[in-house]
């Protein structure tokens, strides 16, 4: 399968700073990834929608002045949560659609957001 | 927009057992069904997927059913092992590239062995 790099894996920070996380799509190129939370024991909860080039859909309840997504090239999105508080507190994990319009969905490792 | 409801939430087997993991949604237009295995504290993984102009699909272990009808896909994992005790995501997603995943809410699988 295709694969989808994230990066950092881990990230511990203090209130009030921000924190950038990378998804790579590694072996293909997308137009579209998403970003997605993750509480323990839960579900995958959609954030956003990244498209290249253009401005992220953010899904109802996700601020968008908070959690700043950029899509800059076909192989790069970044989440950047500003001004992180402890309840960002998560793992935030991207994906990636592989293969056109048979639509695999293919996810990054992950990342484990801890604010202090 | 689409919903997907899984059940169970938690499902204990004895090793070698069979387990099943159902999924419906309410979006008709759906087209593609992956399932996802998720061991703790790591991504999920594809583990198979069926589309709607099939009605079941398998490989080797794993096997996957849709009734389009119903509006509802399962997972069927036979001879279970302790190694498939992990977290279980349907999902279901109208295709191609841009349409968003809807997802389950997860089935915890628990191999006794």
């Amino acid at each position: 399968g295709a694969v989808v790099s994230q990066h950092p894996s881990w990230v511990i920070c203090k209130s009030g700073t921000s924190v950038k996380i990378e998804c790579r799509s590694l072996d293909f190129q997308a137009t579209t990834m998403f970003w997605y939370r993750q509480f323990p024991k839960q579900s995958l909860m959609l954030m956003a929608t990244s498209n290249e080039g253009s401005k992220a859909t953010y899904e109802q309840g996700v601020e968008k002045d908070k959690f700043l997504i950029n899509h800059a090239s076909l192989t790069l999105s970044t989440l950047t949560v500003t001004s992180a508080h402890p309840e960002d507190s998560s793992f935030y994990i991207c994906s990636a659609i592989y293969r056109g319009n048979t639509g695999e969905l293919f996810f990054g490792e992950g990342s484990r957001l801890t604010v202090l | 927009g689409e919903n997907v409801e899984q059940h169970p939430s938690t499902l204990s087997v004895q090793e070698g057992d069979s387990a099943v993991i159902k999924c419906t949604y309410s979006d008709s237009a759906s087209n593609y069904f992956p399932w996802y295995k998720q061991e703790l504290g790591k991504r999920p993984q594809l583990i198979i997927d069926i589309r709607s102009n099939v009605g079941e699909k398998k490989d080797q272990r794993i096997a996957v059913t849709l009734n389009k009808t119903a509006k509802h896909f399962s997972l069927h994992i036979t001879e279970t092992q302790p190694e498939d005790s992990a977290v279980y995501f349907c999902a279901a997603s109208r295709g191609g590239t841009g349409n968003q995943f809807y997802f389950g809410t997860g089935t915890s699988l628990t191999v006794i062995p």
